[in-house]
């Protein structure tokens, strides 16, 4: 079975810091990964995905993140947080060849401070 | 153009009643997917449509819950008889449907929901 996950539930980070958020997955062949973001009271928004090719994804807002397959991990991140980065940020897995849905990690809250 | 849109934006009921939320998908998109985001359960796969069938139910807590989709398009998530554990926040999201693993989902705003 797929699962992903989040080892850390908060992070705090200082306002033109860089941010770096742990994903983890187990799957059973080659996955295909998302970072999706959620803003206080919004749905999620897809933040970049891997399929294949590059390993290392670029996104919008100014994220990037590696896919490592020896690690498992598909690592977030970002060189300079804003203030508007404050957000409960998701890594999800799949779907699989029968099955179309995603498999989500817990989340990590992100709060930037001044 | 339009994204996915979810109604009502919040619902608030009584223990013992029946609700029914509703998602309106991006047009064109032929797969439809419920999820539900709770505390302590994070995000949970509910049911996927592909036009207006349902392949995977695997993911529906109980008979109590329901959903269909009519003219492949708009679908609704109806529970009845609520209980409290039901309180959440109620994700759509859509995508094109095309056949193959690598499709992008895009989710709607949510319907969040208390049950009293």
């Amino acid at each position: 079975a797929q699962s992903v996950t989040q080892p850390d539930i908060h992070i705090t980070v200082s306002e033109g810091a860089s941010l770096e958020l742990r994903c983890n997955y187990s799957y059973g062949a080659t996955p295909y990964l998302f970072w999706y973001v959620q803003s206080p009271g919004q749905g999620l928004q897809l933040l970049l995905k891997y399929f294949s090719g590059d390993t290392l994804v670029q996104g919008i807002k100014g994220f990037e993140a590696e896919f490592k397959r020896s690690q498992s991990s598909f690592n977030l991140r970002k060189p300079s947080v804003h203030w508007s980065d404050a957000a409960e940020y998701f890594c999800a897995v799949g779907p699989r060849s029968n099955d179309y849905k995603l498999s989500f990690g817990a989340g990590t809250t992100v709060t930037v401070r001044a | 153009g339009a994204g996915v849109s979810q109604s009502p934006s919040n619902k608030v009921t009584e223990k013992g009643k029946d609700v029914e939320l509703r998602c309106d998908p991006i047009s064109g998109h032929t797969a439809l997917y419920w999820y539900r985001q709770s505390l302590g359960q994070g995000l949970e796969f509910l049911i996927y449509f592909q036009g207006n069938s349902a392949p995977d139910k695997s993911g529906l807590p109980s008979d109590r819950f329901s959903a269909e989709r009519t003219g492949g398009s708009v679908s609704t998530l109806t529970i009845q008889r609520t209980q409290q554990e039901d309180s959440a926040v109620y994700l759509c999201a859509s995508s094109l449907g095309v056949g193959g693993r690598a499709e992008t989902q895009y989710f709607g705003p949510g319907t969040r929901l208390l049950v009293l």
